[in-house]
């Protein structure tokens, strides 16, 4: 099946700074989100990008379907921002399922 | 706020015993995922429900079923617990078709066994 991979892992910056996460799969996809989730365990929508680029307040997001792989851009971080960032996607050959990455863990040190 | 609602928010149990999970997806969702997060498997999809019937599975155990009602909120039963059935369990609601597009999340049913 799909594989989906994030990276960095595990990122720790300083308040104010700018991060790029990164979500690569390994088959087409017919859609791609991301989400974040907070250190209460909601999972909040981000982005929903099957291709192209958008733009939300301090994030960003730009995804190259035929690449295979999708950016997360964080401005000026704050410490809200502070969790795990998930991409999930829908291969073309399972259109019905979503398959998880295993994440970034963003801590945002004030 | 996503619009899905979860219930219970938390649940303790013991090993052997069944639960009932519920989920009531957005006004005019039509499609109801379940999914487990657990700390050794992450995010794993279980099943997918659109308009009542079942749609897709995942990595779903024979132990655990699933039904969507036919006002459209879901119900996620899981018998003969076992201690590693301990996670967060989400629902999912999303619009449009039965094909998977933007799911919106609800805040979760923490499950555990003990």
């Amino acid at each position: 099946g799909i594989q989906v991979e994030q990276s960095p892992p595990d990122l720790i910056l300083q308040e104010g700074a700018n991060s790029t996460l990164r979500c690569n799969f390994s088959d087409s996809v017919n859609n791609l989100q991301w989400f974040h989730q907070n250190p209460w365990g909601q999972l909040i929508n981000l982005f929903y990008i099957p291709s192209g680029t958008k733009q939300n307040g301090r994030l960003s997001a730009t995804t190259v379907a035929t690449e295979r792989y999708s950016l997360l851009y964080i401005s000026s971080s704050q410490t809200t921002d502070s969790g795990v960032y998930f991409c999930a996607v829908s291969p073309y050959s399972s259109a019905s399922k979503i398959i998880f990455g295993s994440g970034t863990r963003l801590s945002i040190r004030p | 706020d996503s619009g899905v609602t979860q219930t219970p928010k938390h649940l303790i149990t013991a090993t052997g015993q069944r639960v009932t999970l519920r989920c009531s997806p957005r006004s005019g969702d039509l499609s109801v995922y379940w999914y487990q997060q657990s700390l050794d498997q992450g995010l794993q999809f279980l099943i997918q429900y659109y308009n009542g019937e079942e749609r897709a599975k995942g990595n779903i155990l024979e132990r655990f079923s699933a039904q969507q009602f036919p006002d459209l909120h879901s119900e996620l039963n899981l018998s003969s617990l076992e201690l590693g059935d301990s996670a967060l369990y989400f629902c999912a609601s999303s619009p449009l078709g039965p094909l998977a597009n933007e799911q919106f999340f609800g805040p979760g049913t923490r499950l555990t066994v003990l």
